[in-house]
């Protein structure tokens, strides 16, 4: 079964600096898509950004982009310029390639707070 | 821009008593599928439904837990005998054409 680890529960940054998420995976599937998902304190699941194995290129939405490792099982998250809305709880999800409608399974999450 | 919703908010029940849970996804998805999260803790899958059938279920997901697409709007995920431990915040989310899965706002649901 896959599995999805976020091994900082919490990560703070300064107002207008950059930090980066980490996010580890065990599967033995060799497609896959991973996402991360931003809850603000409302609770709500925003998707961030999403990566599919197959793609070299490291996804990029704006001031969020991603470092995928496949060999390393490796997806972290780079937040650049951080502003105040970005702080809240992230989490890493996979899902697998198989047909359109797989199930998501997420990471602990990690609390980021942005400082002023 | 399409969103899902879902209602209520907010539902406080007593232990035993059954609850629905209302979703209306985007329209024009096919796959829908209802998540719960306790509170502190990850969010986790329950179900996915496709083609007026349950697609996939967790260990979760046992004979206490129903869902339903009762019309063509409507997605329900109906709890028979509700626990203290059922207490969490339950997601909604639906996806395609693309691969990606949009997620309703929530129901926090409070059993006393």
């Amino acid at each position: 079964a896959q599995t999805v680890t976020q091994s900082q529960p919490e990560m703070s940054v300064q107002e207008a600096e950059t930090v980066t998420l980490s996010c580890t995976y065990d599967t033995s599937e060799s497609d896959y898509y991973l996402f991360w998902y931003k809850q603000p304190p409302s609770r709500q699941m925003i998707l961030v950004i999403r990566q599919e194995a197959y793609k070299q290129q490291n996804a990029t939405e704006n001031r969020f982009s991603v470092n995928f490792q496949k060999a390393a099982k490796s997806f972290s998250l780079k937040i650049s310029d951080s502003q105040l809305g970005d702080a809240a709880m992230y989490f890493c999800a996979y899902r697998s390639a198989g047909g359109q409608g797989g199930k998501l399974i997420f990471g602990q999450g990690t609390e980021l707070s942005v400082k002023p | 821009e399409p969103e899902v919703t879902q209602t209520p908010s907010h539902q406080v029940t007593q232990m035993g008593q059954e609850v629905i849970l209302r979703c209306v996804p985007i329209s024009n998805h096919l796959y829908f599928y209802w998540y719960r999260q306790i509170l502190g803790q990850k969010v986790e899958f329950l179900v996915s439904f496709y083609n007026n059938e349950i697609s996939e279920k967790s260990e979760i997901f046992d004979d206490q837990f129903s869902v339903e697409r009762p019309d063509g709007s409507n997605f329900t995920l109906k709890i028979r005998s509700t626990k203290l431990e059922d207490s969490a915040m339950y997601f909604c989310a639906s996806s395609y054409p693309t691969n990606e899965q949009f997620f309703g706002p929530g129901t926090r649901l409070t059993v006393l």
